[in-house]
């Protein structure tokens, strides 16, 4: 069956230091996503993105973050320079079809922590 | 703005226990509400859809019925099982808003034997 795929599973880094957290969405989705959930709090949007660029973004996703497609698999979401509230779980999801309709399907996550 | 509102956690259940977790929303629009699950370990997997007023949906025995009278999206199993044990997070995605979900805070189920 296919599935969406998220590397790391658990990055941590030092404050104020880059990361990137990558995604392999399903082959043949249109859309992507990014959502973070805090420990402890709701799940979150971040951003949306399809045909290569931002759809929507949430106010969450300043100018410290962005995505890339960068070879027609890989989704990759960087943060430039974190801090520590940027510590929390960052899932990756792709759907087919980006209406309301359509199943959306998410990684397992990566764990970012912040020292 | 949209949003959706979900019973507080943890619930702690006997095996073969009726389970109701509740959910209610906000829109501005006429949205399809979802209840995704989340396995210890594991990332978010749909759990039951259901895209119109007065639609059920349904999945390893967990329902849901779409109430746009009283905006809500309850989810119940008639009998829990161990393997039940995860987190449930009810979620709404709203038209013209490209896919995008809006989710409650989850609401972690454990059953016990």
């Amino acid at each position: 069956e296919p599935e969406v795929t998220q590397t790391p599973s658990h990055q941590v880094t030092q404050m104020g230091q880059e990361v990137i957290l990558r995604c392999v969405p399903i082959s043949n989705h249109l859309y992507f996503y990014w959502y973070r959930q805090i420990l402890g709090q709701k799940v979150e949007f971040l951003v949306s993105f399809y045909n290569n660029e931002i759809s929507e973004k949430s106010e969450i996703f300043d100018d410290q973050f962005s995505v890339e497609r960068p070879d027609g698999s890989n989704f990759t979401l960087k943060i430039r320079s974190t801090k520590l509230e940027d510590s929390a779980m960052y899932f990756c999801a792709s759907s087919l079809m980006g209406d309301r309709n359509t199943e959306a399907f998410f990684g397992q996550g990566t764990r970012l922590t912040v020292v | 703005g949209d949003s959706v509102t979900q019973m507080e956690g943890p619930v702690t259940l006997s095996e073969e226990a009726f389970l109701t977790i509740n959910c209610t929303y906000t829109a501005t629009g006429y949205p399809s509400l979802f209840w995704y699950v989340q396995y210890p370990g594991e990332g978010l997997q749909l759990l039951l859809k259901a895209t119109k007023a007065d639609d059920k949906g349904s999945n390893k025995g967990f329902e849901a019925t779409y109430r746009k009278e009283t905006t809500s999206f309850h989810l119940e199993k008639g009998s829990v099982q161990v393997s039940d044990s995860a987190v449930y997070f009810c979620a709404l995605s709203d038209y013209n808003q490209g896919g995008k979900l809006i989710f409650g805070q989850g609401t972690e189920l454990s059953v016990k034997p």
